[in-house]
């Protein structure tokens, strides 16, 4: 157990639907990260959060939210949602985001029939 | 920016037997190397990093090597064992931003 916990596990929803996943860092973390992991990309990179702020951006469709809330959890808001966008999205934490070891939560599932 | 490149995708090896998974990287920037464990249904783990100032690190059977000139870096599993089935994923990077390898699927038969 890594200390990050994500909800919810499993989420299926239609197309055009907007969705939020929630995260929580490990204790004392400042830094939350997103992932979208699909069978045919690997983990993608989609955003970084330190203490609040936007540190970093990836490939993150601009459908796609996030922000980080002053207790340290994220919410990651996903809208207008097409069967592409079906895939695992991984939060990760680390201390300080800056070259320190990230670790991950189990992960939301999410499904858009 | 970074790229890493991961081989191979798939890796098949007979219990006890050795395991070798190598990434390049192509940012000479790139400072810090993890290599995370996915087990089917959960979350990656860490189960070994290295930073650019070291060649090489171990942890009982697992030991990662860095050629910081040709810029790549390698996953060694030794003795290995049924309960290291899973996908590995190398991934390099600075400043706390990682790029990943697409994986590498790892069976061990018994």
């Amino acid at each position: 157990d890594s200390g990050v916990t994500q909800t919810p596990k499993h989420l299926i929803t239609a197309t055009g639907q907007r969705v939020t996943l929630r995260c929580s860092p490990r204790s004392g973390d400042l830094s939350v990260y997103w992932y979208q992991q699909s069978l045919d990309q690997g983990l993608q990179f989609l955003i970084q959060y330190y203490n609040g702020e936007e540190r970093a951006k990836g490939n993150i469709l601009e459908r796609f939210s996030a922000q980080q809330f002053p207790d340290l959890h994220s919410e990651l808001n996903l809208s207008s949602l097409e069967l592409g966008d079906s895939a695992l999205y991984f939060c990760a934490s680390s201390v300080d985001g800056r070259q320190e070891t990230q670790y991950f939560g189990p992960g939301t599932r999410l499904l858009v029939l | 920016g970074e790229n890493v490149e991961q081989h191979p995708s798939t890796l098949s090896v007979q219990e006890g037997d050795s395991a070798v998974i190598k990434c390049t990287y192509s940012d000479s920037a790139s400072n810090y190397f993890p290599w995370y464990k996915q087990e089917l249904g959960k979350g990656p783990q860490l189960i070994i990093d290295i930073r650019s100032n070291v060649g090489e690190k171990k942890d009982q059977r697992i030991a990662v090597t860095l050629n910081k000139t040709a810029k790549h870096f390698s996953l060694h599993i030794t003795e290995t064992q049924p309960e290291d089935s899973a996908v590995y994923f190398c991934a390099g990077g600075s400043q706390g931003n990682l790029i990943f390898g697409k994986g590498t699927k790892l069976s061990v038969k018994p």
